[in-house]
């Protein structure tokens, strides 16, 4: 079946250490995304690759840098984590087309990776 | 601004009795919209979506919602809930052709034998 994952599904790091999390995809989708969710929070937009733009959320911290390297991978990396950035992180993929064309960005989620931070 | 809410945050109810889910938008302007489930520690799974046509959209799970324009509404319901339905439920909504998924804050949905 096509889906989206992610691993690892639990990360546990240290205080400044950096960390990357993975996510993959065999929907063939152009858009993937990475939300943050906070305990009893609704997920948090935190950037976006549209095909290889990178499109950044206004609110995202620099420590929180993004890459794609083909359609089917984007990695989520954390330079320095502070305690305030443990939470689940969620990898979506959408396929949504130029203008002129239905575009309804249905999103498709991975199950998650939740981040420790001691 | 674009909003999306969700107006109850905790909503717990017996086993087998029905249950709705609230939700309203902010804007009647062309909208795409979306009820996901969360389950402890898993990602976000989509129940049903609003895309166009029939105002009410059933989805997995015997879900379903009603999508009310004039109300700028999209409730969700199930006429009889069981245990493992309990859950975190977010509602979404898309306001423009490729635009954003928004969320609304969520709904805990605990339901007790």
């Amino acid at each position: 079946d096509a889906m989206v994952i992610q691993n690892p599904r639990y990360q546990v790091t240290q205080f400044g250490k950096p960390v990357t999390l993975s996510c993959s995809q065999t929907l063939n989708h152009n858009v993937m995304y990475w939300y943050q969710q906070k305990s009893s929070q609704a997920p948090k937009l935190l950037f976006h690759y549209y095909d290889k733009d990178f499109n950044n959320e206004a609110d995202t911290p620099d420590n929180f840098q993004s890459r794609r390297p083909n359609t089917s991978f984007c990695f989520l990396d954390i330079r320095s984590p502070g305690l305030g950035d443990a939470a689940m992180y969620l990898c979506a993929t959408s396929r949504v087309t130029a203008s002129g064309g239905q575009s309804y960005n249905e999103q498709f989620f991975g199950p998650g990776t939740r981040l420790t931070v001691l | 601004a674009q909003s999306v809410t969700q107006l109850d945050s905790q909503v717990p109810v017996f086993e087998e009795a029905p249950v709705e889910l609230r939700c309203n938008y902010s804007s009647s302007v062309s909208v795409y919209l979306f009820w996901y489930v969360q389950y402890p520690n898993q990602g976000l799974q989509l129940l049903l979506k609003y895309l166009s046509g029939s105002t009410l959209v059933k989805g997995i799970n015997g879900f379903e919602a009603e999508f009310n324009k004039s109300q700028t509404s999209f409730h969700l319901r199930k006429p009889s809930v069981h245990i493992s339905d309990t859950a975190e439920y977010f509602c979404a909504v898309v306001y423009n052709q490729g635009g954003k998924l928004i969320f609304g804050q969520g709904t805990e949905l605990s339901v007790k034998p």
